[in-house]
This record gives C-alpha cells, structure tokens and sequence, in this order.
C-alpha cells in the first residue's frame, strides 16, 4: 500500500482563488511529520509547511494552511489568493519517527499534484 | 546564505564511466539524504547519513555508492552508470533531532545516462 496518496495528478484554478491539493497518508507509527513541498518548474524543491502529529492546530505559514484530519489520515494543502507563480508541482511527504530506530528521516512522498493557476 | 549545493547541475554521460555528484552544505546539519526523482515515483530515497563515518541504504541504494567523510559533504558516486539511472537526483540536509525542521535540498542534478 501506498504511504502518502495525491490524488490528483493535475488541477487548475483561477488567479486569486483558494485550492485544496488532497493528501492522505497511511502509517501505524503515532508519531510522524508531514511536509508540503513546492517544485517549479526549474526544479528545486521548495518546503512550504509542516505539521507534526501531536500538533492540536492547524500549521499556517502565509497563504498556505494545513486540513490536518487525523482520523481521516489526510493533510490537504490548502492556497489562499492563488497566484500565477503559485504553478508548480506540489508534493506532500511524511516522516516517520520509527524508520530505522529513529536513525532515518527519511521522508516519503507522494506522486505529486501539478498545479496550474490560469489569469 | 544557508544552502546545499550539489554540481553538477547538468550531466549527459555513457554507461560505465564512472561519476560523482557533489554535495555540499553550510548548516552544521548531521543528517544528509540522496534521492532521485523520476516521474510518476515521486522521490525515493537511495542512501543516507547520520553523522561523519556513519551511511546507510535508503529504499534503491543498488548502484549507488556513498561516502561522509566531512559532515559538511555528502558525495553520491556512480561507479558504473547505466541508462536506468538516468534520473533527477536531489541532496537534502536536516538537522538531528528536530522533529519539525524541514529538509533542506539542493537545487538537483539532472543525470542522462547513454
């Protein structure tokens, strides 16, 4: 089974409107981290915003907010105001405390979600 | 400016000439991760590192080597590339211990593979 899920491959919004890019995840592990990154085009991967298990709110940083709904397994990634430099790939990744005894931070990610934002 | 570094950036090469990315970072970080990213797969971690002299295999190490000699550089060799790691490889670097740091990566290196 597959750890972190997007799915949907592609989506398109219209400039300054909100997006909800859907991820959920799958882990026995109580305690984990979840990761939203951005890739432009370029290609560098850019970090967005986190939020950890045992976190009681929802992570914000700027326009991007986190639905954290732990019981539903799913972290969606939520943009405000969407703009035209907002196109990218978005990935969503976990980190798992127990991976090899806690040694690895390892993250795992999803397939990914392309975001076009049209004018 | 806090960065990881990774050259080359681009690289066209033929199968069995052996390579190394280069990774470098001026964090202080212990903790330093390769992955490759092909599309459709997400990324997928191939080896990484805890501390100097520590490594270990990520989930597809094979044809991969590694070394950490220095905690600020991270080295990905490939002794006898073969087109089926023709890929986008990224170097990231966290910080030990902080459930909530980021991982911080390089800009890739776009490896082709002939």
């Amino acid at each position: 089974a597959q750890k972190i899920t997007q799915t949907q491959p592609g989506m398109f919004v219209q400039e300054k409107e909100a997006v909800t890019l859907d991820c959920t995840y799958d882990t026995s592990d109580p305690s984990y981290g979840l990761f939203w990154y951005k890739q432009p085009s370029s290609g560098e991967m850019i970090f967005l915003i986190y939020q950890g298990s045992y976190d009681q709110q929802n992570a914000t940083e700027g326009r991007y907010s986190l639905n954290f709904q732990k019981a539903r397994k799913s972290a969606n990634l939520v943009i405000s105001a969407s703009q035209l430099g907002d196109s990218a790939m978005y990935f969503c990744a976990m980190r798992e405390a127990s991976n090899s005894g806690g040694s690895n931070y390892k993250l795992t990610f999803g397939k990914g979600t392309l975001l076009t934002v049209n004018p | 400016e806090a960065q990881v570094t990774q050259n080359p950036r681009y690289l066209i090469t033929v199968t069995g000439k052996k390579l190394t990315v280069t990774c470098s970072q001026n964090m202080n970080h212990e903790y330093m991760s390769w992955y490759r990213q092909d599309p459709g797969l997400g990324l997928r971690q191939i080896y990484y590192s805890m501390n100097v002299e520590v490594t270990d295999k990520g989930d597809v190490p094979e044809g991969y080597k590694v070394s950490r000699k220095e905690k600020r550089n991270f080295p990905l060799i490939l002794e006898s590339p073969s087109p089926n790691q023709t890929s986008l490889y990224f170097c990231a670097s966290s910080p030990q211990g902080v459930s909530g740091q980021p991982q911080h990566f390089g800009d890739g290196t776009r490896l082709s593979i002939l």
